[in-house]
């Protein structure tokens, strides 16, 4: 069973920083999702990475394939970037597609 | 709208009692799988489905069924309900293969057992 780790676990900064969200797991992957969940509310996918860097705005997502190792930065951070923040992996399987793996999330709140 | 639905949003039953929680998506994906998450615990994997007529067990599946005899529909039906399956359930789908397609997550059913 993988075992995926984030942290911080919570994190408060002020509106304007660059944040970053670290997640680790044990075991190789085919895939990492990045996905935000606001309080109360649905699940929303981010990014999904198998290898490099991928950007979407002010989100940047990272993957070290050797070090099993991904961060998620958010620049210039905004009160609405408040979520939670949750890591997961796919493993390596005859379908590829055969359930996620969780970390437990980083609490992220931006104050104004 | 395309996504994932699913119903009821909020449901209250009572211990031993079963329900079933649907969930239905219209982008054709094979790949549906339901979690249940639990504060402290994070998200796990309860039931999943590579398509219409395959299932196969999770982590946490004791307590719930599931079939698919659509490529649309995943239900997860709670045979008899107990204190420790409250939690909030999300449905989630994709394609088959996910090298190329990330997950699409349902909006959750948060499930109080009493």
């Amino acid at each position: 069973k993988n075992e995926v780790e984030q942290s911080p676990q919570n994190l408060t900064a002020q509106e304007g920083e660059f944040i970053t969200i670290n997640c680790s797991y044990s075991v190789g992957i085919s895939a990492l999702h990045w996905l935000q969940q606001h309080p109360g509310g649905g699940i929303v996918s981010l990014f999904m990475l198998s290898s490099g860097k991928k950007k979407h705005g002010r989100l940047i997502a990272t993957i070290n394939i050797q070090e099993k190792h991904s961060s998620l930065h958010i620049t210039a951070s905004h009160p609405r970037d408040s979520a939670v923040y949750i890591c997961a992996v796919s493993p390596y399987s005859g379908g590829g597609a055969d359930g996620l793996t969780f970390g437990k999330g980083t609490h992220l709140i931006i104050q104004p | 709208n395309a996504g994932v639905t699913q119903t009821p949003k909020f449901q209250v039953l009572k211990t031993g009692q079963s329900m079933t929680l649907q969930c239905a998506q219209d982008m054709n994906h094979e790949y549906m799988s339901w979690y249940r998450q639990d504060p402290g615990m994070g998200l796990r994997l309860i039931h999943y489905s590579v398509g219409a007529g395959i299932t196969d067990q999770g982590e946490v599946p004791n307590g719930y069924n599931v079939s698919r005899s659509t490529t649309e529909d995943f239900p997860l039906r709670l045979l008899s309900a107990a204190p420790s399956q409250t939690s909030v359930y999300f449905c989630a789908s994709s394609y088959r293969g996910t090298a190329n397609y990330g997950y699409t997550f349902g909006s959750g059913t948060r499930l109080t057992v009493v």
